[in-house]
């Protein structure tokens, strides 16, 4: 079974913190995303991978990055994380090439800045 | 950029009926359309794939039609049971390598 492990399921932060969120993916996948989900919006890409390294930019970038030094491993750093940044940060993994394959997603983190 | 709609009203039938679940978008035809369930407080976990040249796919009591005349995905779940109670969610692809989701409709079907 595909697993996607994320480092917290809750998270609480102070405003300017800087905040990492850990993603780790056991199938040996190529493409790893980060999404975050607010109420009436949906998912909404903030970054994703296709390779070790590799990395673009998603639909909301803005006051995030991310790393993958690792093929297993996606990390999304909030810089100086700021209350508009709370929400349900969810981490997923799928096979290389065209969004033909599903994507598998981790459990999420609820993170609330205050 | 591709905006997709789903009904954001929650839907409401009695066990044992069909739940139809629509998906609608503008602009460009996706070449793949993909359905996703998420329960309350965990990640979507993958339902189905349809391809453009694609009119249907089934998988047991699901079934997903694409029209791409219409610019809609229609979700059915015949014989719905109360533990199909979620939302559903409907993705399609950008020509990048990465899916945009719709928000979401929640299901709930009462005993």
């Amino acid at each position: 079974d595909v697993k996607v492990t994320q480092s917290s399921r809750y998270l609480v932060k102070r405003t300017g913190e800087k905040v990492f969120l850990e993603c780790v993916q056991d199938m040996d996948h190529e493409n790893m995303f980060w999404y975050r989900q607010d109420p009436g919006l949906g998912l909404r890409l903030i970054y994703f991978s296709y390779d070790v390294k590799m990395k673009e930019k998603g639909d909301i970038p803005e006051g995030y990055s991310v790393s993958r030094e690792k093929k297993e491993r996606f990390s999304l750093i909030l810089e100086s994380a700021s209350t508009n940044q709370t929400s349900m940060y969810l981490c997923a993994s799928s096979l290389p090439g065209t969004t033909s394959y599903e994507q598998y997603f981790g459990p999420g983190t609820r993170l609330t800045v205050t | 950029s591709q905006k997709i709609e789903q009904n954001s009203e929650a839907l409401n039938i009695q066990e044992g009926k069909t739940a139809t679940l629509t998906c609608n978008y503008t602009n460009y035809s996706p070449a793949y359309l993909q359905w996703y369930r998420q329960d309350p407080g965990r990640g979507p976990v993958f339902l189905l794939l349809i391809r453009e040249n694609e009119k249907e796919k089934r998988k047991e009591r699901l079934k997903v039609t694409f029209d791409t005349t219409l610019k809609q995905s229609l979700f059915h779940i015949t014989a719905s049971q109360p533990a199909d109670s979620a939302t559903y969610l409907c993705a399609l692809d950008t020509g990048r390598r990465a899916l945009t989701f719709g928000s979401g409709t929640r299901l709930q079907v009462q005993p």
